[in-house]
């Protein structure tokens, strides 16, 4: 159980346009999902939270104009990265949680390449 | 300062043989939980094992165990019995809350494992 489903699950896009990643939570309800953000070898840094019905909350250094996040139902959240420079070429990953104190569980990524 | 503080950014283990990977946290709430998660170099993330403050016991799960260590904050996970297989990231990870009294997850720098035949 606890499934977490992100499509895709690579993309290579041209620079100054948009890409929208889906993160599908399948056999639960996840009011919250977060989005995390992972460079070659490094760690896994929060980008934000993402609340069924309600705005993200997002973490200091993250622009929210640039990485939209709605979570329009309790299975489906999604993170549009707008006018995408090579820079934000990265590792994006997301994640939910069943019940309030559970674990984590992750989507299999995307890793976006912006050339 | 760094909440979650993994110090071995790589470890070697002969196969068949246990290893442990330190992780030390730093929180001032008295409600928090510990995870360990693997992640292979396909990117998933996979939960290995967690650890309430309030459990008394330490956390087994199969071959892994978490070695809690309340008073000293640490929090080290202990791999018995190595498979090639194991060798992979392992990041050790806190959810506690912010200021705001939000739940928050908070990820270590991680240890790379790498098993040897």
């Amino acid at each position: 159980g606890a499934v977490v489903s992100q499509h895709p699950s690579w993309v290579i896009c041209k620079s100054g346009t948009s890409v929208k990643i889906e993160c599908r939570s399948l056999d639960f309800q996840a009011t919250t999902m977060f989005w995390y953000r992972q460079f070659p070898k490094q760690s896994l840094m929060l980008m934000a939270t993402s609340n069924e019905g309600s705005k993200a909350t997002y973490e200091q250094g993250v622009e929210k104009d640039k990485f939209l996040i709605n979570h329009a139902s309790l299975t489906l959240s999604t993170l549009t990265v707008t006018s995408a420079h090579p820079e934000d070429s990265s590792f994006y990953i997301c994640s939910a949680r069943d019940y309030r104190n559970s674990p984590l569980h992750f989507g299999n990524g995307t890793r976006l390449t912006v050339t | 300062a760094q909440k979650i503080t993994q110090t071995q950014p790589g470890m070697f283990v002969q196969e068949k043989e246990a290893v442990t990977l330190d992780c030390t946290y730093d929180t001032s709430d008295q409600s928090y939980g510990l995870f360990w998660y693997k992640q292979p170099s396909s990117g998933e993330m996979i939960f290995l094992i967690y650890q309430g403050s309030y459990d008394e016991q330490n956390a087994t799960e199969g071959r892994y165990s978490l070695n809690f260590q309340k008073a000293r904050k640490s929090a080290n996970l202990v791999i018995s019995a190595s498979q090639l297989g194991d060798s992979a990231m392992y990041f050790c990870a806190m959810r506690d809350y912010d200021s705001g009294g939000y739940q928050k997850v908070t990820f270590g720098t991680g240890t790379k494992l790498q098993v040897i035949p």
